[in-house]
């Protein structure tokens, strides 16, 4: 799987919204980005993930690169229960990596009242 | 629909000892994913089970093993704990194994 590089810390506003950015400049053609995150003491949370094109849900939108080098997680209207380490991960669909996710350090993003 | 559950929650054990810890995945959820989180390491991939049948694993010794269970529901059971095993425990349950993945609460385990 792809390494993924995220800066460690970014704080965001409350009610402001929260951009998260990611590189993946190695990303292979069948990758996928999927972004997760672990609220203190509890298990990781799916948010999202996408191929090429940009993805939404009621969490976040997934803004994705055109080469596919980066990618963007934003969370609208950042909450204070949005504090949180936010993963992003990049992972072939099926293959050797089946049920496997390699999380790296992470970007604990703090919103501030 | 109910989540993934984990049990125990917490668990204290001494060095030498050997630990048991369950996972019930969501209903219709066939693959089920071990981790082991530390300050230190972070969050580690431990193995996946799909129908009954280890299909992938991660780089941590023997000691580590688990299993699942015709209903899905898995274990994974630690041998001769050492202090360095202290560490919260999370599963993880998806559909087929390379689709998003729900996380339990996880256990934390101390060895004393």
């Amino acid at each position: 799987d792809a390494k993924t590089t995220q800066p460690p810390s970014m704080d965001c506003a409350e009610g402001r919204a929260a951009n998260l950015p990611c590189n993946h400049s190695t990303i292979s053609g069948n990758e996928y980005v999927y972004w997760y995150r672990q609220i203190h003491s509890q298990g990781p949370q799916y948010i999202i993930h996408g191929l090429k094109n940009n993805e939404t849900n009621e969490m976040a939108s997934l803004i994705i690169t055109e080469d596919r080098k980066s990618s963007t997680l934003i969370l609208p209207h950042a909450t204070l229960r949005d504090t949180a380490v936010y993963y992003c991960i990049v992972r072939v669909a099926g293959g050797t990596s089946y049920g496997k996710l390699t999380f790296g350090q992470g970007t604990i993003l703090t919103v501030h009242p | 629909k109910a989540g993934v559950t984990q049990t125990p929650r917490y668990l204290i054990k001494t060095r030498g000892q050997q630990v048991t810890l369950s996972c019930s995945p969501i209903s219709g959820h066939r693959s089920v994913s071990w981790y082991q989180q530390t300050p230190g390491q972070g969050l580690q991939f431990l193995f996946e089970y799909f129908s009954e049948t280890q299909r992938n694993k991660g780089n941590f010794p023997g000691r580590f093993s688990g299993r699942q269970f015709s209903n899905s529901r898995s274990e994974m059971n630690v041998s001769t704990l050492e202090l360095g095993d202290s560490a919260l425990y999370l599963c993880a349950s998806s559909r087929e194994g390379h689709d998003e993945q729900f996380f339990g609460p996880g256990t934390r385990l101390t060895v004393l």
